[in-house]
């Protein structure tokens, strides 16, 4: 297993597009989170999965975007109608049940936004 | 996150001295995570402390946790170039495995 997978590493849109990322976990794991980064802070918690289902979305989280693990494995963000606010770099990690050995981030996908 | 606080916002110490980074909750703790961060790429995991008074080692980082005070502090001994990046603190507040973050310590080594 080569680790969480995310695609594409970079992407740059005009304002008003739509994108999709998508992140590939550590087979074994059954939960499946999102993260968003931007410049000087934290991750900010956007949404998470276990297996299929998706357990909890951010209120920050506006109605433009949108997550699916359609099949407990790889996972997809959408963002309709691409802001400039939203440039930032999405991350995607996995972990087991309980998380005791901590998420196995991948290395992101930076979003911008022109 | 509001409900974790790094200390210090940055740090910018000689290559072999010693430093701590501090990540205080303003609610219980049901797990401490510690992550690093290179500029730029996803996080690594340092370790996790889940029990008051635990202390954990990974190489020369060592992170202590007090429930009491729900704080946790991350030493590094003898700094190096490679320990260089943003350390982030994150924890589950809610009981759910879910880990919010605090907003990170940028550590830069001189040479």
């Amino acid at each position: 297993d080569t680790g969480v997978s995310q695609d594409p590493r970079h992407k740059i849109t005009k304002r008003g597009q739509n994108v999709t990322f998508r992140c590939d976990p550590i087979s074994e794991h059954n939960r499946l989170y999102w993260y968003r980064q931007t410049l000087g802070q934290g991750p900010e918690f956007l949404t998470y999965f276990q297996n299929e289902a998706q357990l909890e979305k951010s209120r920050l989280l506006s109605d433009r975007f949108s997550a699916e693990r359609p099949k407990g494995s790889f996972s997809t963000l959408e963002i309709q109608r691409t802001e400039q606010g939203d440039s930032a770099m999405y991350l995607c990690a996995s972990s087991f049940l309980r998380g005791s050995d901590g998420y196995t981030f991948g290395s992101g996908t930076r979003l911008t936004v022109v | 996150s509001q409900e974790l606080e790094q200390s210090p916002q940055s740090l910018i110490v000689q290559e072999g001295k010693n430093l701590t980074i501090n990540c205080t909750s303003s609610k219980t703790l049901y797990g401490l995570y510690w992550y690093k961060q290179k500029y730029g790429e996803g996080l690594i995991f340092l370790m996790m402390l889940q029990k008051g008074g635990e202390e954990k080692s990974h190489e020369k980082i060592t992170a202590k946790l007090d429930e009491k005070k729900q704080q946790s502090s991350l030493h590094i001994t003898a700094s190096q170039p490679s320990h260089a990046g943003i350390y982030l603190c994150g924890a589950d507040i809610d009981r759910d495995d879910k880990i919010i973050f605090g907003k990170g310590t940028r550590l830069h080594i001189l040479p």
